[in-house]
Formats: C-alpha cells, sequence, structure tokens
C-alpha cells in the first residue's frame, strides 16, 4: 500500500553543521509531497513542498528535491541553527478530488546543539 | 490571534468522563481536521468534514465523535474516556484544494488517568 518512511530520529547534531533526513515513498500514481515541521509545544507547519518530479521545495534553507526514481523526497540543509531544533514530518498526498488522501511519515526529531 | 485555535490546551480527566475539544478557525477555509498524535505513531486522522453536512470517518474514529457547528466550528467529543486516548490531539483545516496544505492549531494535551 501507498507509505512514508522516514529516518529514525532522533538526530543530534552541532550548529552550522549539514542536515539531512531522508524520506522515502511508496505510491500508485503521481503525489504530492510536503515536509512539514513542528517546534516544540506547536502545531506542525508546512515548511516545504514539491508536486511534481524534479521539483525542489525550499523555505528558511531548507531544500528538498522531488526524485521520482528513487521515490525519495530527503530534506536538506547546509548550516543547522539552535533554532531549527524541531521535529519533522514527510507526507505524500494523493488521489484526486475528495478522494485525495494525505498519508505521513513517522516524523523524524532533531535537536541542535550550541 | 492564531488562524487555528483550539481549548482546552491542557486537559486532565478520569476513565469514563466525556470530554469535548473545540476548535474554532478564522482562516475561511471549508475543510476541518482532526488528528491524534501519538510518540511513534506520528499522526493518525480521527474525523474529518469538508463543509458543514458532510463529516466523514478517518483511520481511528473508534471512541470518538465530531459536531461541526459552522464552517468555522469543528468539536471533538470523547463520549467516555479511556487511558488510551490520553495524546496530543490537533485540528487543522485547508482550502479546497486539500489536505495537501494544512494549517494546524496549537493543540490540546489530553490525559486520561
Amino acid at each position: 500500500g501507498d507509505s512514508v518512511t522516514q529516518m529514525e530520529g532522533p538526530v543530534t547534531l552541532s550548529e552550522e553543521a549539514f542536515l539531512t533526513i531522508n524520506c522515502t515513498y511508496t505510491a500508485t500514481g503521481y503525489p504530492s509531497l510536503f515536509w512539514y515541521v513542528q517546534y516544540p509545544g506547536e502545531g506542525l507547519q508546512l515548511l516545504l513542498k514539491a508536486t511534481k518530479a524534479d521539483d525542489k521545495g525550499s523555505n528558511k534553507g531548507f531544500e528538498a528535491t522531488y526524485r521520482k526514481e528513487t521515490t525519495s523526497f530527503h530534506l536538506e540543509k547546509g548550516s543547522v541553527q539552535v533554532s531549527d531544533s524541531a521535529v519533522y514530518f514527510c507526507a505524500l498526498l494523493l488521489g484526486a478530488g475528495n478522494n485525495r488522501k494525505l498519508i505521513w511519515g513517522l516524523g523524524t526529531s532533531l535537536a541542535v546543539n550550541p | 490571534d492564531a488562524d487555528v485555535t483550539q481549548t482546552p490546551r491542557n486537559r486532565i480527566t478520569k476513565t469514563g468522563k466525556r470530554i469535548m475539544l473545540e476548535c474554532s478557525q478564522t482562516k475561511g477555509h471549508d475543510r476541518m481536521y482532526w488528528y491524534r498524535q501519538d510518540p511513534g505513531l506520528g499522526l493518525r486522522l480521527i474525523y474529518y468534514s469538508f463543509d458543514v453536512k458532510d463529516i466523514n470517518k478517518g483511520e481511528i474514529s473508534d471512541g470518538y465523535s465530531v459536531s461541526r457547528q459552522a464552517q468555522a466550528k469543528f468539536s471533538l467529543s470523547l463520549e467516555s474516556a479511556i487511558p488510551n486516548q490520553t495524546a496530543l490531539y490537533f485540528c487543522a483545516t485547508s482550502d479546497l484544494r486539500g489536505p495537501g496544505e494544512l494549517f494546524f492549531g496549537e493543540g490540546s494535551r489530553l490525559t486520561v488517568l
């Protein structure tokens, strides 16, 4: 069935380190892909998205490229900050009209130390 | 003020009690959702509503009910709370293109003793 797999956390990095959080998916059709971020004590918010193959989503220094050949949407940031400490969720959107369905990964916790 | 507001933010209750979590939004969105978040289990959809007259079960609706009182209001009820309903609950909204881009409330943490 359709699913999203994220790398398990927690991920712990020092400030200014390079970040990669892996996300792969299994889906029929052509999903749209999303990264959401949940800061401590807050709800989730959309970080970036890509709607078709080879699209690159970017926001706040984060990037992810929709790779159809490897069914992946890995999240990257060149230099993380303490303020990036959060839980990151990968998700895919399938279907059309009122039958659209959002499938979530389990989330990856990131802690950035000064 | 937040676009999606949940009340209460925290609630401790006892097994068997009836609990209502409320959600209101000022985004003007037709679509509203209730999710549950548990450590290690990610987000799971409880109920969703595409408009006032359209309510649908999600993947884990057993033990829950909802009411869409108006376009802007969507409440979640636990008729008889049990300890395994202890979780963080989120309300979210989307426009007609949803549910891809969701707007979340800050969450309601429920503890059932």
